[in-house]
């Protein structure tokens, strides 16, 4: 089966700590990985690809296939990160993404 | 158009009526998604649409839900005979091509059904 699993519903830090947002997956294939960020009151947008490797934002995600993550992380975070965060995986044939339950971030100052 | 449009942003509407969501993608944007999105529940995917064919419409929670899509561009997702459990935000996402740029999401339409 095609899963994404985000175990953390919530997570609160204070400022300027490392973050660490949890994601993990179930794909038999070879996967392709997402992490898409939804601020107060506005759509929800790519935060990035795991194709690419690249950091938004100070954000960064590496692909573990040894333990089928995908984990976000930010070493030191600021109060404009606090939004919900959706991981997601390419699946259904490469046709469509299957995402998470989300997790909300919390920055505190 | 620049970006994804859904229309209406609010609907609110009495169980048992039928209601109709819109879509208009980015233009030239071939694939078109509608996901269901609630509290607790993340992004339920609906229906795909490539041009004006839905090949996986897997997603759709039963023969109440049905989506079309014209032209190869508006889409307009209906619901008949509403129930209380269909309230949630429902978002639109076109793509251009989906493992190099994901998707792109209108900003959704808030059902809620009294």
């Amino acid at each position: 089966a095609q899963r994404v699993t985000q175990p953390e519903k919530l997570l609160s830090v204070f400022k300027g700590a490392p973050v660490e947002l949890k994601c993990n997956y179930s794909y038999s294939g070879s996967p392709e990985l997402f992490w898409y960020v939804q601020y107060s009151r506005q759509r929800l947008q790519l935060l990035l690809r795991h194709i690419s490797r690249e950091s938004i934002k100070g954000f960064t995600a590496d692909l573990n296939k040894g333990e089928t993550s995908f984990h976000l992380k930010k070493p030191f975070a600021q109060e404009e990160d606090s939004a919900m965060y959706y991981c997601a995986l390419l699946g259904g044939g490469y046709n469509k993404l299957i995402f998470g339950a989300g997790t909300r971030l919390a920055v505190h100052p | 158009g620049a970006g994804v449009s859904q229309s209406p942003s609010n609907k609110v509407t009495e169980k048992g009526k039928d209601v109709e969501l819109r879509c208009d993608p980015i233009s030239g944007h071939t694939a078109l998604y509608w996901y269901r999105q609630s509290l607790g529940q993340g992004l339920e995917f609906l229906i795909y649409f490539q041009g004006n064919s839905a090949p996986d419409k897997s997603g759709l929670p039963s023969d109440r839900f049905s989506a079309e899509r014209t032209g190869g561009s508006v889409s307009t997702l209906t619901i008949q005979r509403t129930q209380q459990e269909d309230s949630a935000v429902y978002l639109c996402a076109s793509s251009l091509s989906l493992t190099v740029y994901g998707y792109t999401f209108g900003s959704g339409t808030r059902l809620t059904v009294v």
